[in-house]
């Protein structure tokens, strides 16, 4: 195990749902990520936490919404998603975001899928 | 802007033989370079990483990667493979300087063939 925990393992929701995703790390770090991966494409980054302020959000829609309520757990609340939202999220932690401290180490994921 | 390539989608290998999975990367300045790899219905689990020092980099389970900077590529390679290897592997990249985010390749399916 990597010391990244995400609930559910597996989720299912129809567009009109709000449902949360959770990540916990128990490795000290201080970095947090929400990551989305699809079939046979790049893993996408969408969120980064730095000592529990976000650093970075890349063009996400706001229908995904994080939280990093302390440095050990990171939330990604969802509302009024599309099928096209399914796909399997990662969530990962670094003890740092620069120079060398940048090695990622990643939770099982979140199977979501849209109906 | 940095980018990673992965060119082959799909690896087969015969148990026992040596394989490699190719990745070449851009980057503006020095490199920071990982492989990665995902079994199936688990998260990426980190293999190894190059930062500064010797080109050739050992990491976790017999692998290992070549730094090849005027080729620009961080080729993954091992010398005889084994059927528990079989794995979605992934390339990433940052520049070395910032706080760049890393930036993954579109991943290699590995299948070793008893």
């Amino acid at each position: 195990e990597t010391g990244v925990t995400q609930t559910p393992r597996h989720l299912v929701m129809g567009m009109t749902n709000k449902k949360s995703l959770k990540c916990e790390q128990h490795l000290g770090h201080n970095a947090m990520y929400w990551y989305k991966q699809s079939a046979k494409k790049p893993l996408e980054l969408m969120f980064v936490y730095s000592l529990e302020e976000r650093v970075e959000n890349n063009s996400v829609p706001s229908r995904f919404s994080p939280e990093c309520p302390n440095s050990s757990h990171l939330f990604l609340h969802l509302h009024t998603l599309q099928p096209e939202d399914s796909a399997l999220y990662l969530c990962a932690s670094s003890l740092g975001t620069s120079g060398t401290y940048n090695e990622q180490f990643f939770g099982p994921g979140t199977r979501l899928t849209v109906l | 802007a940095q980018s990673v390539a992965q060119p082959e989608d799909q690896v087969n290998v015969a148990e026992g033989n040596p394989l490699t999975v190719k990745c070449t990367y851009s980057v503006s300045g020095n490199p920071y370079l990982f492989w990665y790899v995902q079994y199936p219905n688990r998260g990426l689990q980190f293999l190894l990483k190059y930062i500064t020092g010797d080109n050739l980099v050992k990491g976790s389970y017999g692998f290992e990667a070549e730094f090849n900077k005027s080729q620009t590529s961080f080729h993954l390679k091992k010398p005889s493979a084994l059927v528990s290897d079989s794995a979605l592997y992934f390339c990433a990249v940052r520049e070395s300087r910032g706080n760049e985010k890393l930036t993954f390749g579109t991943g290699t399916r590995l299948t070793i063939i008893p």
